[in-house]
């Protein structure tokens, strides 16, 4: 069974640019979650989308943005780049909140530069 | 709410001694606890979870952790610690499915396997 994909793997742009990091879940599953490692922070929890649906956002600006597409692959995108932007962005899928645990497994990650 | 607090940012062992990453909870109610592994460059990967049942929950790589709700604590262990365990591990929690899922992940705790 394949695992979670995320692509790129790596992604440079320049400050002021867009970004768009792109995931798909492991099959069956349909939350989708995105997550900032920046250097030193830790998992900063970004998004969540369920069946479509976004369900929660962490505490960032709304130049984070996403979706969630009917096969439950999702999207993020990061308007208006900063240069503390650069980070792994990972991607984790799980069930579903209602089909039981809630189990994240998580993608290898999209190493955004910004310079 | 819940949180989870990892204490020791670095854990340095030395090859076959014992690992031991601490991680202690707060929940309202019993939780879900999980650890994962993180090696250089990479995403996430699940090494163990407690949802329900028998306290002592193996993993794999041959780690194990103990919850306990006395100590609000679910501490990792591994008998002889191994070159390859070099790297950062995550633990978290997650409130019983049934309504909004949060997983809330602590800060990471770096092990390093001295030969």
């Amino acid at each position: 069974e394949a695992g979670v994909t995320q692509s790129p793997t790596h992604l440079i742009k320049t400050r002021g640019q867009q970004a768009t990091l792109r995931c798909s879940p492991i099959s069956g599953h349909t939350s989708v979650y995105w997550y900032q490692q920046a250097l030193g922070l830790g998992l900063q929890f970004l998004l969540w989308y369920d069946e479509g649906e976004e369900r929660n956002r962490g505490n960032f600006p709304p130049r984070f943005s996403g979706r969630q597409f009917p096969n439950y692959s999702s999207e993020l995108n990061v308007n208006a780049l900063e240069l503390e932007d650069s980070a792994l962005y990972l991607c984790a899928s799980s069930p579903g909140w209602t089909k039981g645990t809630d189990t994240q497994y998580f993608g290898p990650g999209t190493r955004l530069t910004v310079l | 709410a819940q949180s989870v607090t990892q204490l020791g940012s670095h854990v340095s062992v030395s090859e076959g001694a014992l690992v031991l990453l601490r991680c202690n909870y707060s929940s309202s109610v019993p939780p879900y606890l999980f650890w994962y592994v993180q090696y250089p460059n990479q995403g996430l990967q699940l090494l163990l979870k407690y949802t329900t049942g028998a306290t002592l929950v193996k993993g794999i790589n041959g780690f194990e952790a103990e919850f306990k709700k006395s100590e609000t604590s679910f501490h990792l262990t591994k008998p002889s610690a191994h070159m390859s365990d070099a790297a950062e591990y995550f633990c978290a929690v997650s409130l019983p499915r049934g309504g909004y899922q949060k997983v809330t992940f602590g800060t990471g705790t770096k092990l390093q396997v001295i030969p």
